[in-house]
């Protein structure tokens, strides 16, 4: 079975542009959580969307925002990049939203933004 | 809020040697899941280890094992028999319990060498 594919794997943007990312969870679950992981720091909870609603929100700006689609397919969209939003963003899915259900993580997107 | 500490920023061990890693967290929560992730070159996090902090025994797996203080507030990881396979990052992380695996709170990581 196919693991958690997140795309693309590398992007380098421009500061004030905008980015989508894109993350497909492992068949059948039905919860994807997006991480952003900063050069040497440990990741950081963005969001986490659970049959298609958000079911929990880190401490970032407006700017990020994010979407589950029928599939249980996710996009994490960021606006006005700013330098500070170069990391690698980390998608995992589980099965359910319970915290008996196993995290399963993404190779992530590397994004540079110059 | 919570917060987790790996204060060893690097380690390194000998193949077939045994290394501790640290990890300290702060909560004013009783019950909570605590975790060791791996995060190898390929940047995959993948789950080493889990810990219920209503369970006093302490969870192992295989070669892996933790030294879980509740009183300290401290989750310690061994591993035993250290493979080069294991050279990674190693992250510490914290669940509220009744959350969501989904949200994690965790450290800035432990880098592991493992020399031959």
């Amino acid at each position: 079975d196919a693991g958690v594919t997140q795309s693309p794997t590398h992007l380098i943007k421009t500061r004030g542009q905008h980015v989508t990312l894109r993350c497909s969870p492992i068949s059948g679950h039905k919860s994807v959580s997006w991480y952003q992981q900063v050069l040497g720091q440990g990741p950081q909870f963005i969001f986490q969307y659970y049959e298609k609603e958000e079911r929990g929100r880190g401490n970032f700006p407006d700017r990020f925002s994010a979407r589950q689609f029928p599939n249980y397919s996710s996009e994490l969209n960021v606006n006005a990049l700013l330098l500070g939003d170069s990391a690698l963003y980390l998608c995992a899915s589980s099965f359910r939203q319970g915290d008996h259900s196993p995290l399963h993580f993404g190779n992530g997107t590397r994004l540079t933004v110059t | 809020a919570q917060t987790v500490t790996q204060s060893q920023p690097e380690m390194s061990v000998q193949e077939a040697e045994t290394v501790t890693l640290s990890c300290t967290y702060d909560t004013s929560e009783s019950n909570y899941y605590l975790f060791w992730y791996k995060q190898p070159p390929s940047r995959q996090m993948i789950l080493v280890i889990r810990q219920e902090a209503y369970k006093q025994q302490n969870a192992t797996e295989n070669r892996f094992s933790v030294n879980f203080q509740k009183a300290a507030k401290s989750f310690s990881l061994k591993i035993s028999d250290s493979q080069l396979g294991d050279t990674a990052m190693y992250f510490c992380a914290f669940m509220n319990y009744g959350g969501s695996q989904g949200n994690l709170i965790f450290g800035k990581g432990t880098k592991l060498s493992v020399k031959p």
